[in-house]
């Protein structure tokens, strides 16, 4: 396709239950981002990859969140041992480039995570 | 530690005004800004990029600027329409890797 998809787009889970988002960047895209972003609130940033090198993992709130880029095009985050405030929607994006400062960045729709 | 604030966070006016949405942020070394639109339950569209070097973008009746020494971008939107109505996010590039820092967005509406 021309953008960036994701799916689910709707994931509702038991508290306690492991889920995995997966991002497909557009095709070509080297650089690759995952984004929280609470109700109400800007996304705020997860975690980088370049290619299927994860060079930023500094933003994933615990050891239970995971990504991967195993080829370098589509990425999963996993979330292990869901817990009610990791409900939230769960952005990806891609850019052509590695790195700033040409980096702009494409979002795909997003998938929602309710945990209940 | 790079902090994004966007004001007003709500903004509702009459179709056809131009406006103006605000854009700060602390620190100056940035490589560039990104605003984005986001319709609701849907994800971000990109609207504008302008590099650091850059003083400007323009984009049909969008126009951001920027202003890196005073830490401060602006979005002016001309002659608004009510297809217009969404949240617009300010977002800067601050890191050699491009990850992006988020102000909590503004939230306009355009009544016909």
């Amino acid at each position: 396709g021309a953008g960036v998809s994701q799916s689910p787009r709707y994931k509702v889970a038991k508290r306690g239950q492991d889920v995995a988002l997966r991002c497909d960047p557009i095709s070509g895209h080297v650089s690759l981002f995952w984004y929280q972003q609470a109700l109400g609130q800007g996304p705020e940033f997860l975690t980088y990859f370049q290619n299927e090198a994860q060079l930023d993992k500094s933003g994933l709130p615990s050891d239970r969140f995971f990504a991967e880029r195993p080829e370098g095009s589509v990425s999963t985050l996993k979330i292990q041992r869901t817990q009610q405030e990791d409900s939230a929607v769960y952005l990806c994006a891609s850019s052509s480039h590695a790195g700033a400062p040409y980096n702009e960045q494409f979002f795909g729709p997003g998938t929602r995570l309710t945990v209940l | 530690k790079q902090e994004v604030t966007q004001i007003p966070a709500a903004l509702s006016v009459p179709e056809g005004e131009n406006l103006v949405l605000n854009c700060s942020f602390t620190d100056s070394a940035i490589y560039n800004l990104q605003w984005f639109r986001q319709d609701p339950g849907k994800g971000l569209t990109s609207l504008l990029l302008i590099q650091s070097s850059q003083r400007e973008q323009t984009s049909g009746r969008l126009n951001a600027s920027l202003d890196k020494s005073s830490g401060r971008s602006t979005l002016y939107i001309a002659a608004s329409q009510p297809g217009d109505s969404a949240t617009y996010l300010c977002a800067v590039g601050s890191s050699n890797t491009g990850k992006l820092i988020f102000g909590q967005g503004t939230t306009l509406q355009v009544k016909p």
